[in-house]
């Protein structure tokens, strides 16, 4: 069974363009969180989306980060513009979420993180 | 708010030693804690999910405990190998927010031949 997917590895990109990172979950898992990795640091999540709908985007900034997960399959994540301290490593996680207050009962897979440099 | 610490930061031992990392957390309202292993380079590899219920898990060498009254963790490595090189991630899952994981920053393991 495929785990979860993630592309592109690696993106390098000059400061103000814009970029957009891939996720598609391990199949049947209906959550899906998006965390940002800074070097030697643990991940922090983004935004997470149980099916088609987030209901946590707190730390995500709004300003500059959108993100969608139409079907309530695979999922984008975008920046634009980018700037200098976006370089990191987006990592994407799934797992399938029990149904008791929306608590998960899982344990959380992720892919192998799409490492961004913004130049 | 949740705050997960990891000590030591870096650990270099020799083959075949037993080893214990450790993992702190400042509320003991949680989910679950999950116990990762990051290569350089790469994504997070799950290694034990303890649920709040739960106090130990067990996969090959490993074995981790949890103690939710004091906010520990802690992940036993048997019989070290240079193979388990790598970066060793401890995060709890926050009751009532549906998987959320805070992460500890990760302890270092270097194991010497």
């Amino acid at each position: 069974e495929a785990g979860v997917v993630q592309s592109p590895r690696y993106k390098i990109i000059e400061k103000k363009q814009p970029v957009a990172f891939w996720c598609n979950p391990i199949s049947g898992h209906n959550t899906l969180y998006w965390y940002l990795q800074n070097l030697g640091q643990g991940p922090e999540l983004l935004i997470r989306y149980e099916n088609e709908e987030a209901v946590d985007d707190s730390q995500l900034p709004k300003d500059r980060f959108s993100a969608e997960r139409l079907k309530g399959v695979d999922s984008t994540l975008k920046i634009q513009p980018a700037e200098l301290g976006d370089s990191a490593v987006y990592l994407c996680a799934s797992s399938l979420a029990g149904t008791s207050g929306g608590a998960s009962t899982g344990e959380l897979f992720f892919g192998e993180g799409s490492r961004l440099t913004v130049l | 708010k949740q705050e997960v610490t990891q000590i030591p930061a870096a650990l270099s031992v020799p083959e075949g030693e037993n080893l214990v990392l450790n993992c702190s957390f400042t509320d003991s309202a949680i989910y679950n804690l999950q116990w990762f292993r990051q290569d350089p380079g790469k994504g997070l590899t799950s290694l034990l999910l303890i649920q709040s219920s739960q106090r130990e898990q067990t996969s090959g060498r490993l074995n981790a405990s949890l103690d939710k009254s004091s906010g520990r963790s802690t992940l036993y490595i048997a019989a070290s190998q240079p193979g388990d090189s790598a970066t060793y991630l401890c995060a709890v899952g926050i009751r009532n927010q549906g998987g959320k994981l805070i992460f500890g920053q990760g302890t270092e393991l270097s194991v010497k031949p």
